[in-house]
């Protein structure tokens, strides 16, 4: 167990709908990440947050948005869903200054039907 | 831009045979190197990782890394393989000044009895 927490676990929603994964990083981890795994795109980096704010961002699609909170949790806002967005989508989340330990929640499949 | 490469989609070794996962990279500077394990329906497990010092990483459950700058990779090896290591595996870069991981496509391990 990684102590990263993603919910829910799986998602299945129709194409045009919003939806929103949500993330808790490890206790006392101030950035958290997201990355998207598809069978199209393999497994990419979507965007990073430190302390509440945008700290980095990959290849996200406008559809697509995130913010953390002050508690540091994160959400991963998703909307107008298309067929393609159909995919494992992966939080983790490192202390400060150490950006390559990132431990990595269990996953929300996200299914767009 | 940084890139990683897993040249191959597939490797088949026999259990008790010693196994290699290629990876060769392209960044800028000195990268810190990775790599992950992903179990069906599971979320990344880190294994090792290069980020200074002997090139030869040891990590977990018996796997090593070996660092190679002349010739850009850091390929995966276990001298013993078990069915249980069959799983998908990802070579990952974070360039140096940056905070989030590049990964290759993944290599699929299949140990066979």
């Amino acid at each position: 167990d990684s102590g990263v927490t993603q919910t829910p676990k799986h998602l299945i929603t129709a194409t045009g709908q919003r939806v929103t994964l949500r993330c808790s990083p490890r206790s006392g981890d101030l950035s958290v990440y997201w990355y998207q795994q598809s069978l199209d795109q393999g497994l990419q980096f979507l965007i990073q947050y430190y302390n509440g704010e945008e700290r980095a961002k990959g290849n996200i699609l406008e559809r697509f948005s995130a913010q953390q909170f002050p508690d540091l949790h994160s959400e991963l806002n998703l909307s107008s869903l298309e067929l393609g967005d159909s995919a494992l989508y992966f939080c983790a989340s490192s202390a400060a200054g150490k950006p390559y330990e990132q431990y990595f929640g269990p996953g929300t499949r996200l299914t767009v039907t | 831009a940084q890139s990683v490469a897993q040249p191959e989609d597939q490797v088949n070794v026999a259990e008790g045979n010693p196994l290699t996962v290629k990876c060769t990279y392209s960044v800028s500077g000195n990268p810190y190197l990775f790599w992950y394990v992903q179990y069906p329906n599971r979320g990344l497990q880190f294994l090792l990782k290069y980020i200074t010092g002997d090139n030869l990483v040891k990590g977990s459950y018996g796997f090593e890394a070996e660092f190679n700058k002349s010739q850009t990779s850091f390929h995966l090896k276990k001298p013993s393989a078990l069915v249980s290591d069959s799983a998908l595996y990802f070579c990952a870069v974070i360039p140096s000044g940056y905070s989030t991981l590049t990964f290759g496509k993944g290599t699929m391990l299949l140990v066979s009895p």
